[in-house]
């Protein structure tokens, strides 16, 4: 199985200010198509997780664009460009290459 | 509005069996693969399964291969999951997910709320 790992862990941020997060995976997610299948979750307390960004830099619907992801291969970095309050949650990456799908650990981001 | 509503959760003996449905609606329910996704409780999230729209393909975690069964109804609009022989380590809230596009259920785009299943004697 592929091995999802990010960091940091915990991630306190003063809103308006900028916020990043890495994500690597245990193997390359680039597929044949030049696209690496690597997806971006956002689970707010107390809610179902929400996708973000999928294949690597893709913005789902309705996502602010101060959301932004960027990476391939192995190494990926998903930026907030000015943390709001509403942002505050548990970040997971998910590599969606491989069977079995498996996600990093989540990184929590709250506000300073 | 794009919806899913998982039901069927609930507390069962170590051993026992559940199964989880999920009713689907605002979208042509066909068209989409759909997977499982769990969380055991103050954990992180676990992919369980997916099935593709035509139900062609199906694929399963290690952890619940041969326990679990995923399936679905494209004329009900509902993704199931058969769960037998559980496990205390079953327990979590478990969320059913449309894939985005392709007959992959990644890039979950669509979460219902959960329904929780608590594996105890």
């Amino acid at each position: 199985d592929i091995v999802m790992t990010q960091s940091p862990l915990s991630l306190p941020v003063t809103p308006g200010e900028p916020a990043s997060i890495s994500c690597r995976s245990s193997e390359s997610l680039l597929y044949s198509n030049g696209n690496s299948y690597l997806d971006w979750y956002l689970q707010k307390p107390g809610q179902s997780p929400q996708l973000l960004i999928y294949v690597g830099s893709n913005r789902a619907s309705g996502v602010p664009d101060r959301f932004s992801g960027s990476g391939s291969g192995t190494d990926f970095t998903l930026k907030i460009s000015r943390v709001e309050a509403e942002d505050v949650g548990i970040y997971y990456c998910m590599q969606a290459l491989q069977i079995p799908f498996t996600f990093g650990p989540g990184t929590k981001l709250d506000i300073k | 509005e794009v919806q899913l509503l998982e039901s069927g959760g609930g507390l069962v003996q170590p051993g026992g069996s559940l199964r989880l449905s999920c009713a689907a609606s605002g979208f042509t329910f066909s068209n989409y693969a759909m997977s499982w996704v769990r969380q055991a409780p103050g954990k992180g999230l676990e992919w369980v399964s997916e099935i593709s729209g035509s139900v062609t393909r199906t694929n399963y975690a290690d952890s619940v291969k041969g326990r679990f069964t995923v399936s679905r109804d494209n004329s009900k609009n509902t993704l199931f999951l058969q769960m037998s022989s559980l496990r205390v380590e079953d327990t979590a809230i478990y969320y059913c997910a449309k894939g985005l596009y392709g007959d992959f259920g990644r890039h979950m785009d669509v979460w219902g709320k959960g329904t929780t299943v608590t594996v105890s004697s």
